[in-house]
């Protein structure tokens, strides 16, 4: 089925270890995007990339880097991991054209323990 | 910048009642405006969407939003509750341009009684 995948669906992490959230989607979109779920706070984009090549910040990027491997995957990467980092993660994709009318379409999320 | 606000972050409706989730929206450009729903440990699926065209939209599971720029609000109603509409709902803003970045609210966890 056309859309977006995200691996692995949960993890467990330990204070300090690293890890790397895969995305990947087959609809041929050139923005995609990494946004984090909190209880209360709604979803705050962390990074995201407009066009393969690129990748900018978005409004909580401190603790993450990102890497657009190719038009297909973006992968989003917790270097030390902290409890502030527990999370459901979820990766978007979207057309860039025409002023963002499309949306987005979300992958099913990561759940991310870090304890 | 662009915002939006939820105001309510718990309705609850009893099966077969009105629906209204508010949804008001700070944007200095002309807004695309969305309304999505997310199950239970589930991903985001979009609802309806407003891109300048008709301000009554019309969605997915018999949703409807209006889009009203003098009270610069967008929101969601349904006029008859189904158990199955129990979910959370999120309100989105973009002012689109090549990043595309869409901006959400805090959700509006429908609580649906029988």
């Amino acid at each position: 089925n056309a859309g977006v995948t995200q691996t692995p669906k949960f993890q467990v992490l330990k204070t300090g270890q690293s890890m790397t959230l895969q995305c990947a989607q087959d609809m041929n979109h050139n923005s995609m995007y990494w946004y984090r779920q909190d209880p209360g706070m709604g979803l705050r984009l962390i990074y995201y990339s407009a066009s393969e090549g690129t990748t900018d910040k978005g409004e909580v990027p401190n603790g993450y880097n990102v890497s657009r491997l190719n038009k297909r995957e973006f992968s989003l990467r917790l270097e030390s991991a902290a409890p502030s980092q527990t999370s459901v993660y979820f990766c978007a994709s979207s057309e860039s054209s025409d002023r963002g009318r499309y949306g987005y379409t979300f992958g099913s999320g990561t759940r991310l323990t870090v304890v | 910048a662009q915002s939006v606000t939820q105001l309510g972050s718990h309705v609850s409706v009893s099966e077969g009642a009105l629906v209204l989730l508010r949804c008001n929206y700070s944007s200095s450009v002309p807004p695309y405006l969305f309304w999505y729903v997310q199950y239970p440990n589930q991903g985001l699926q979009l609802l309806l969407k407003y891109t300048s065209a008709a301000t009554l939209v019309k969605g997915i599971n018999g949703f409807e939003a209006e889009f009203k720029k003098s009270e610069t609000s967008f929101h969601l109603t349904k006029p008859s509750a189904h158990m199955s509409d129990a979910a959370e709902y999120f309100c989105a803003v973009t002012r689109g341009g090549a990043t595309n970045k869409l901006i959400f609210g805090t959700g509006t966890l429908l609580a649906v009684q029988p």
